[in-house]
């Protein structure tokens, strides 16, 4: 079974600078995709970047980007110009690309906050 | 395009009633899964439907149920409600066939 783990409950940013937050995952499968989303107060789940397991280049979407190392089952995203809406809970979740089964499964998730 | 729509988004029930929750998928989707979010076990999966069959379960007892119909809206119920149940219920929608999935805005449970 897969698990995904995030080690990192909370983090804080000071707004405009750079966080990371980490993510691994456990698989025996060789196709798959992770994706990291959002969740902000209000409840809404949504999605910040999707990665392709069988695609070597990181993920970007704005000033978000990730560092994924398929080797070392790590997929970990990266904010730039860190600003007061990124303040949420973000979860790496991961998705087998070898069922066509919808079924995704979570971390436990990180608590980040941005400082005025 | 209008998203996942889940209603009601709050609701507040006592044990041992049932509860029935809707979930409308985004426009051509035809996967909707479930999900339970809570405090201590985080985000969950129950269940996947696509073209009005089941077609993964997570690991829940058989009074979580659901079911998806021919326009690919779904419904999931829980019976015998426990206090446990409390939790905020995402659906997600999808095409199908390893697409991404997007979610609604939940349906907060409260069972006292």
């Amino acid at each position: 079974a897969q698990t995904v783990t995030q080690s990192q409950p909370e983090m804080s940013v000071q707004e405009a600078e750079t966080v990371t937050l980490s993510c691994t995952y456990d698989t025996s499968e060789s196709d798959y995709y992770l994706f990291w989303y959002k969740q902000p107060p209000s409840r809404q789940m949504i999605l910040v970047i999707r990665q392709e397991a069988y695609k070597q280049q990181n993920a970007t979407e704005n000033r978000f980007s990730v560092n994924f190392q398929k080797a070392a089952k790590s997929f970990s995203l990266k904010i730039s110009d860190s600003q007061l809406g990124d303040a949420a809970m973000y979860f790496c979740a991961y998705r087998s690309a070898e069922t066509s089964y919808d079924k995704v499964i979570f971390g436990p998730g990180t608590s980040l906050s941005v400082i005025p | 395009k209008a998203g996942v729509t889940q209603t009601p988004r709050y609701l507040i029930k006592t044990r041992g009633q049932q509860v029935t929750l809707s979930c409308s998928p985004i426009s051509g989707h035809r996967s909707v899964s479930w999900y339970q979010q809570t405090p201590g076990q985080g985000l969950q999966f129950l269940f996947e439907y696509f073209s009005e069959t089941q077609r993964n379960k997570g690991n829940f007892p058989g009074r979580f149920s659901g079911r998806q119909f021919s326009n690919s809206r779904s419904e999931m119920n829980v019976s015998t409600l426990e206090l446990g149940d409390s939790a905020l219920y995402l659906c997600a929608s999808s095409p199908g066939f390893g697409n991404t999935i997007y979610f609604g805005e939940g349906s907060w449970l409260t069972v006292v």
